[in-house]
């Protein structure tokens, strides 16, 4: 099992450009989430998905959108970026809901000028 | 609504002495699931453990351990005897059953120094 995967694993982008992360899972797992990381802030829940078809917003989802077409599957897409969306960001999943243990994917170091 | 804190930003210590680490949590729910992850400095962020609100046995686990005090709202962390590996970030979250998210402190980053 490769786990949860993540690409890119750096991104530089200029201010207004849109772009889409991507995450993916082999575990069949049904939960899927989307974290970023700024320093001093943990870590920050965006979006995350109970399974195929379903998504919600976490508590910071604002300039973010996703998806969840397949059970492997959570892109994270953001839609015009802006410096305040430079972070790390991470995609998390687990067999049943948050309260089950998640499993993280390497993350996707985001800069935005 | 869940919180979590982490009263230690940063902890520095000389190799074999223990760490402690606090995190003291709130909710409103009965069930509820806690967890310490470990952020090395390589950034991948580690799975330590899981505790549910209705098993408050302390856990040892090789040169880590856990003590859970619902008493208090606490979840606190020891590493004992400490090696330059365990240099890291570490965080406590908290899951409420009711809620499908996952709530982190802010972390604790700890600097083991030979």
């Amino acid at each position: 099992n490769a786990g949860v995967t993540q690409t890119p694993k750096f991104q530089v982008l200029k201010t207004g450009q849109s772009m889409t992360l991507q995450c993916a899972q082999d575990m069949n797992h049904e939960y899927m989430s989307w974290y970023r990381q700024d320093p001093g802030m943990g870590l920050r829940l965006i979006h995350y998905s109970v399974g195929a078809g379903i998504t919600d917003q976490g508590e910071v989802p604002n300039g973010y959108n996703v998806s969840r077409s397949t059970t492997e599957d959570f892109p994270l897409r953001l839609l015009s970026a802006a410096p305040s969306q430079t972070s790390v960001y991470f995609c998390a999943s687990s067999l049943a809901g948050a309260s089950d243990t998640q499993y993280f994917g390497p993350g996707t170091r985001l800069t935005v000028l | 609504a869940q919180k979590v804190t982490q009263a230690q930003t940063e902890i520095s210590v000389v190799e074999k002495e223990d760490v402690t680490l606090d995190c003291v949590y709130e909710t409103r729910d009965t069930t509820y699931y806690l967890f310490w992850y470990k952020q090395p400095p390589s950034g991948e962020l580690v799975f330590l453990i899981r505790r549910n609100s209705f098993d408050e046995q302390n856990e040892i686990s090789g040169r880590y351990s856990w003590n859970f005090q619902k008493s208090t709202s606490s979840f606190n962390f020891t590493i004992t005897a400490s090696q330059v590996v365990d240099s890291a970030v570490y965080f406590c979250a908290l899951s409420s059953v009711s809620d499908y998210k996952l709530s982190f402190g802010a972390g604790t980053t700890v600097t083991v120094r030979a």
